[in-house]
């Protein structure tokens, strides 16, 4: 299936620096969605966008679902070590009910 | 997502035997997702399941590779005649399909299979 283009692939950053990543795709998607996942756990859901050019907050956590609908980004400010983790973007259609996931963005903060 | 279960949490076959993985959704959840995850990457779309129904099985590998969610019980990944290149973190995940909500996929911890 239609697998998305996230970068970057990793990232290491300082406490407290801001953090920056984005998701492609060639395909339009109904949803954009962003999950982190802890090491050993599963991915859980950070924040779900649902029109194009919407920009939601959770938090320290701000992302916006492109204009085109091909694309989201995810912003994180003022990075705290628990930000640790990996980060997956993922698109959703409706019309064959088909979620994909990016390969993740692997994020590393230095206390 | 504490809601969807897996077990076992780890798993460890020698080649050539069987592994079965299972996945109890969430409560009123009614679609189960199987994604592989191998170390250092994403998450690979494997399997959708509706009860009793396959929907989507285009990312699971046609041999030795099987998957079910039956009327009653978990959902079951079953892996027969397991090889190395078969380890991996392997995770399943359940949305209500309710109409409003349908794109949020609730995950559980994962099954880690090794393969020795």
């Amino acid at each position: 299936g239609q697998q998305l283009n996230q970068s970057p692939q990793s990232m290491f950053i300082q406490e407290g620096e801001d953090v920056s990543m984005n998701c492609t795709s060639s395909s339009i998607f109904n949803t954009w969605l962003w999950y982190k996942q802890d090491p050993g756990e599963g991915p859980v859901l950070l924040i779900a966008l649902y029109k194009a050019g919407e920009l939601t907050s959770n938090g320290r956590l701000t992302a916006q679902f492109g204009i085109t609908r091909k694309d989201s980004f995810l912003n994180i400010s003022a990075s705290i070590p628990s930000d640790v983790g990996i980060y997956f973007c993922a698109g959703y259609q409706y019309n064959n009910n088909d979620m994909r996931f990016g390969a993740g963005t692997r994020l590393t903060v230095k206390p | 997502n504490a809601g969807v279960m897996q077990n076992p949490r780890h798993l460890v076959r020698r080649r050539g035997q069987e592994a079965r993985l299972r996945c109890s959704p969430m409560k009123g959840h009614s679609h189960v997702y199987w994604y592989r995850q191998l170390p250092e990457e994403g998450l690979k779309f494997m399997v959708y399941l509706q009860k009793e129904n396959i929907i989507d099985e285009s990312g699971m590998p046609k041999e030795r590779f099987s998957a079910e969610f039956p009327k009653e019980g978990p959902s079951i990944l079953r892996i027969q005649q397991v090889v190395r290149g078969d380890s991996a973190a392997y995770f399943c995940a359940s949305s209500p399909q309710d109409g409003a909500t349908n794109e949020k996929l609730f995950f559980g911890s994962g099954t880690q299979l090794s393969v020795l």
